[in-house]
């Protein structure tokens, strides 16, 4: 079975640009949540998806955005990038969003870098 | 709100000796919680998590962690270190009750492993 899957891999954007991030969740899995891993830090959580609603958001600014889709496949926008948003970005999916189906799973990032 | 601490920054033992990283965690309640390992350029790999019920857990890779209510600690051991193993671990803690699937994790401990 493919594992979570994020596109693209590797991204270098300029300060002030709009930048989408793509993320596939393991196939049955319907929840979908998105970490930021500044280089030396553990990842820090900004939203979580389920079943296409918002269940959770972190503590970013409006600047972020997400959604999720009826295929459960999921989009990360980050608008007005600041070069402080130069990062690993992660997707994690989950069958559910409680219970013993709680552990979720890491796709391999996208590194966004911001000049 | 929740919190992880991971003490030990980096660690450095030989190939063959045995291995604990620690860490402690502030939550209200019996929290979820999770041992997570990231390989350069990697995303992350789950190891192994406690829910419920016996305190000391079994992962992959030959690596277990005990959970101790009365430290708030979830420490992670392995009797025999291999050159493989050198990487970075992350201790997370998740809600057991309501908040979605949000994992909080520490700040990492870099393994380094002399051969």
């Amino acid at each position: 079975d493919a594992g979570v899957t994020q596109s693209p891999t590797h991204l270098i954007k300029t300060r002030g640009q709009q930048v989408t991030l793509r993320c596939s969740p393991i196939s049955g899995h319907k929840s979908v949540s998105w970490y930021q891993q500044v280089l030396g830090q553990g990842p820090q959580f900004i939203f979580q998806y389920y079943e296409k609603e918002e269940r959770g958001r972190g503590n970013f600014p409006d600047r972020f955005s997400a959604r999720q889709f009826p295929n459960y496949s999921s989009e990360l926008n980050v608008n007005a990038l600041l070069l402080g948003d130069s990062a690993l970005y992660l997707c994690a999916s989950s069958l559910t969003e409680g219970g013993s189906t709680y552990e979720q799973y890491f796709g391999p990032g996208t590194r966004l870098t911001v000049t | 709100a929740q919190s992880v601490t991971q003490p030990d920054i980096h660690i450095t033992v030989s190939e063959g000796a045995s291995l604990e990283l620690r860490c402690n965690y502030s939550y209200g309640a019996t929290p979820y919680l999770f041992w997570y390992v990231q390989s350069p350029g990697q995303g992350l790999q789950l190891l192994l998590k406690y829910f419920s019920g016996d305190t000391l857990v079994q992962g992959i890779k030959g690596f277990e962690a005990e959970f101790k209510r009365s430290q708030s600690s979830f420490n992670l051991r392995k009797p025999s270190v291999h050159w493989s193993d050198a990487a970075e671990y992350f201790c997370a803690v998740g809600p057991s009750k309501g908040g979605g699937n949000k994992l909080t994790f520490g700040t990492g401990t870099q393994l380094k492993v002399e051969l």
